[in-house]
């Protein structure tokens, strides 16, 4: 069955360091998409890309960065983290149009900035 | 610009009730929409997804949902709870930027205890 993966599953990390969070999809969908989880927000988008080395911003991109080597792996780089970005992100791979644009989502990456 | 609006943050439900979940969105133009389910500590699962056509769709594990254009709505419905059912549910629109989402802030059904 399709997947997507997410590493690390868990991290804590220091204000000022950087933080990569990689996302493997084996869907081979072109549409990826990093999201955050905060207690009454829902998921929020921070970047999408159509596919390898497309990155788009999302609603809330600022303090965030993204890149997409390739088909499979999508990252999510804060170069200078905040105690504000810990959270919980859910990257998700899909579509565009008609019936496949359904998304599928990995099992969340859960960031403590201290 | 779209948005959802789940208005419950939490619903109470008996073992074997019934059960409804709101969800108002705002969209110009026909929406593609979606219902997904989040277990603890898990990412998204897909519950429904409601493409231009029939406005009653069903989904899996016994959960519907009905579209109406005329309140904006899509709410989902269920016959019958399973103590599986206990989670957390978000309402979601597609938007145009490579079929991205934007969420409700989610639903979190809980069991009533006698």
């Amino acid at each position: 069955e399709a997947a997507v993966t997410q590493s690390p599953r868990n991290k804590v990390a220091v204000t000022g360091g950087k933080v990569t969070l990689s996302c493997n999809q084996t869907n081979n969908h072109n549409n990826m998409y990093w999201y955050r989880q905060d207690t009454g927000h829902g998921l929020r988008l921070i970047h999408y890309s159509y596919g390898a080395g497309s990155t788009e911003k999302g609603d809330i991109p600022d303090g965030y960065k993204a890149s997409r080597p390739s088909q499979e792996n999508f990252s999510l780089i804060l170069e200078l983290a905040t105690p504000s970005q810990t959270s919980v992100y859910f990257c998700a791979s899909g579509e565009t149009w008609g019936v496949y644009a359904e998304q599928f989502f990995g099992p969340g990456t859960r960031l403590t900035v201290l | 610009a779209q948005s959802v609006t789940q208005p419950d943050a939490r619903v109470t439900v008996s073992e074997g009730a019934s059960l409804q979940l709101r969800c108002k969105y705002s969209y110009f133009g026909t929406p593609y929409l979606f219902w997904y389910v989040q277990y603890p500590r898990q990412g998204l699962q897909l519950l429904l997804k409601y493409y231009p056509g029939d406005p009653v769709v069903q989904g899996v594990n016994g959960f519907e949902a009905e579209f109406s254009k005329s309140n904006s709505s899509f709410h989902l419905r269920k016959a019958s709870v399973h103590w599986s059912d206990w989670a957390v549910y978000f309402c979601a629109v597609r938007t145009g930027f490579a079929s991205a989402l934007t969420f409700g802030s989610g639903t979190k059904v809980i069991p009533c205890l006698p």
